[in-house]
Order: structure tokens, then C-alpha cells, then sequence
């Protein structure tokens, strides 16, 4: 089982929709949930994190945690062709490790 | 400050040769971090350094993989002999603190082809 699990889609969603990407980890103990985004031939970039149980907004970003679940995810609102990108869901857990998953391809379409 | 500075953006290289990535963090991050990217596996955390010392590399293999960091500004990651599995996108990492909510800077990554 890998540490962190994503689908690896492509997920395609019409321009306007939400977009709902989703995380499983392993590491019971893990701290902190963080989403990168990632473009084509680019380097990653963080998007957002989280690290306590709940919903989390930042402009048309939504991170959700659920520790017991151990479930992360992220929803973006009103989705725009320009946010077509692989989106990574990073964890760091009781070392400083942060593992990745395998990141999810988005596809908004217009 | 320039951010993540790596070098060479590009290397080819044939197989059972020798290569040498190169890193410099941003100034003052004391967490370096070596990923590879690759389509299948995606990004695997190779290594990684707290205030120079290696802090994890069990990611890394260690019959042709190695990696130094011999000052707080910059950092090595060695294959050799390289080979055509080899081939793949490797990102370095730097984070000033690595607690909670502490983002990783990633550089522009270099691309490696062994053939």
C-alpha cells in the first residue's frame, strides 16, 4: 500500500463546475495535508495546507480533512481551463518526511 | 532571493556514465529535499537533508545513488553508473522549517535522459 493514494484521473469538469480531488494516507500519525499543483513541464507549487480536522477556504480553494478517515481533499470552485494541472496531495507525518502521491490530472473544459 | 536554483536543466547521457545534479537552496532553508518524477511512480522522495546532515535517505538506492551536502548553499546528487531507468525529473526542495504548515520551495527540476 502506498503512503499516500490518489486517483490519477484525468478528471474533466466543464468550465463553472467544482472540481473535487481526493487523498488517502496511511500514517496514522501524519501532521500535516498540503495540496500542490503542478503544470505541465513545471515545478510544483503549493496551494494550500491543513492540518486540523474540517473544511478550510482560500478563494475558490477548499482543503476538507478528515484525520479518522484519513481522507484529504480539495475542491475548487468555479473551475477555469487554466486551472487544468496535475494536483498533488502531500503529507507530512511524524519525521519530516513529505511524501507525495501520485497526483491527480485535471482537465477543465470550456 | 532566486528561489531554487538547479543546474543542469537538461542532461543526456549515455549509460554507465557518471552524473552530478546540482542544487542551491534558498538562503536561510535549513531542509533540502531530492525528489524524482517519473510518470509511474510519480514523486519519490530520494533524500533529504536537515541543516546538512542526512536525515532520511532510505528512498535513495544506495549501490549508485549518492548525495552530499558539504555547505548550508548547496547540494550534490550523484549517479553512478547511471542507468536508462534512471531517466526521470529530479526536483530539489528547500523549506525553512519543516513543521505544520511550512511550505517546500521546489526548483525547476532537472531532466535526465540515460540512453
Amino acid at each position: 500500500q502506498k503512503e499516500v493514494e490518489q486517483n490519477s484521473g484525468p478528471l474533466s469538469v466543464p468550465e463553472g463546475a467544482i472540481a473535487s480531488l481526493n487523498c488517502t494516507y496511511s500514517d496514522r500519525g501524519s501532521q500535516s495535508f498540503f495540496w500542490y499543483r503542478q503544470y505541465s513541464g513545471k515545478s510544483p507549487e503549493l496551494i494550500m495546507f491543513i492540518y486540523s480536522n474540517g473544511d478550510k477556504e482560500d478563494g475558490r480553494f477548499t482543503a476538507q480533512l478528515n484525520k479518522a478517515s484519513q481522507y484529504v481533499s480539495l475542491l475548487i470552485r468555479d473551475s477555469q481551463p487554466s486551472d487544468s494541472a496535475t494536483y498533488l496531495c502531500a503529507v507530512n507525518g511524524n519525521t519530516d518526511k513529505l511524501i507525495f502521491g501520485t497526483g491527480t490530472r485535471l482537465q477543465v473544459f470550456p | 532571493d532566486a528561489g531554487v536554483i538547479q543546474s543542469p536543466r537538461h542532461e543526456v547521457t549515455e549509460m554507465g556514465q557518471e552524473v552530478t545534479l546540482r542544487c542551491k537552496p534558498i538562503s536561510g532553508h535549513d531542509y533540502l529535499f531530492w525528489y524524482r518524477q517519473t510518470m509511474m511512480q510519480g514523486l519519490e522522495l530520494l533524500v533529504y537533508f536537515n541543516n546538512k546532515a542526512v536525515m532520511d535517505d532510505s528512498g535513495m538506492p544506495k549501490d549508485r545513488f549518492s548525495a552530499k551536502m558539504p555547505n548550508a548553499s548547496f547540494s550534490t546528487l550523484k549517479i553512478q553508473p547511471s542507468e536508462p531507468r534512471d531517466s526521470a525529473v529530479y526536483f530539489c526542495a528547500s523549506s525553512p522549517l519543516f513543521q505544520m504548515n511550512t511550505e517546500a520551495f521546489f526548483g525547476q527540476g532537472t531532466r535526465l535522459t540515460v540512453v
